[in-house]
């Protein structure tokens, strides 16, 4: 079964230092999603992606946070420069345009520490 | 503002015990709206997906029902085991179902 794949699954950095993630979402999927969970609270959308355009990056710190998706397949979430409260883990979805119910398809996450 | 408010927060039940989650909305216009299961340390995993027109949705011993009129779903777990211990998070899309807000999530945990 095809799934959503995320690199690295841990990750811990200094503060002040540059970090980046990577996701590979299913294979035809245009829809693609980076979220932020803080331990114990709920999803928090960064940015949306359709192809290679950004939907919605209306919550992403957008001094220290970037993303792109160039050829609108896989893609990579950067922060630079970390701080402690970047610490969280960072979970890529992605999704069908294809279907009715936009269902989201999780990866298992990227695990970030700042110290 | 669109929201969705999950109840409770957390929850503790003996293994074999049913639970009931809660789910309120106001999100519009309603698009569909999902039920996940998170483990600890792992992405979600959807459970349900329900239309507009779907007032009731099972997976296993996982049922889904939605109130479209009153803005309320709720998530029944029959028979709960120990790999039931997860959050529960409920999923309001807008629009034209990729317009999505999450809840909170309900902390689930069973014990022998």
């Amino acid at each position: 079964e095809a799934e959503v794949a995320q690199s690295p699954r841990y990750k811990i950095t200094e503060k002040s230092q540059a970090v980046a993630f990577w996701c590979d979402p299913i294979s035809g999927h245009a829809t693609l999603y980076w979220y932020r969970q803080i331990l114990g609270q709920g999803l928090e959308l960064l940015v949306q992606f359709q192809d290679e355009s950004v939907v919605d990056d209306s919550q992403l710190p957008k001094d220290r946070f970037s993303a792109e998706r160039l050829k609108g397949v896989d893609s990579t979430l950067k922060i630079q420069p970390a701080e402690l409260g970047d610490s969280a883990m960072y979970l890529c979805a992605s999704s069908s345009s294809g279907t009715l119910t936009y269902e989201q398809y999780f990866g298992p996450g990227t695990r970030l520490t700042v110290t | 503002k669109n929201q969705v408010e999950q109840s409770p927060q957390s929850l503790i039940i003996l293994e074999g015990k049913n639970c009931t989650l809660q789910c309120n909305y106001t999100v519009s216009p309603f698009s569909n709206l999902r039920w996940y299961k998170q483990d600890t340390g792992r992405g979600p995993v959807s459970l349900t997906i329900m239309t507009f027109s779907e007032n009731t949705k099972s997976n296993g011993r996982y049922t889904a029902t939605l109130d479209a009129d009153t803005k309320q779903s709720s998530l029944h777990i029959t028979a709960s085991q120990l790999s039931d211990s997860a959050s529960y998070i409920c999923v309001v899309s807008a629009h034209a179902g990729n317009m999505l807000t999450f809840g909170g999530g309900t902390r689930l945990m069973v014990k022998p």
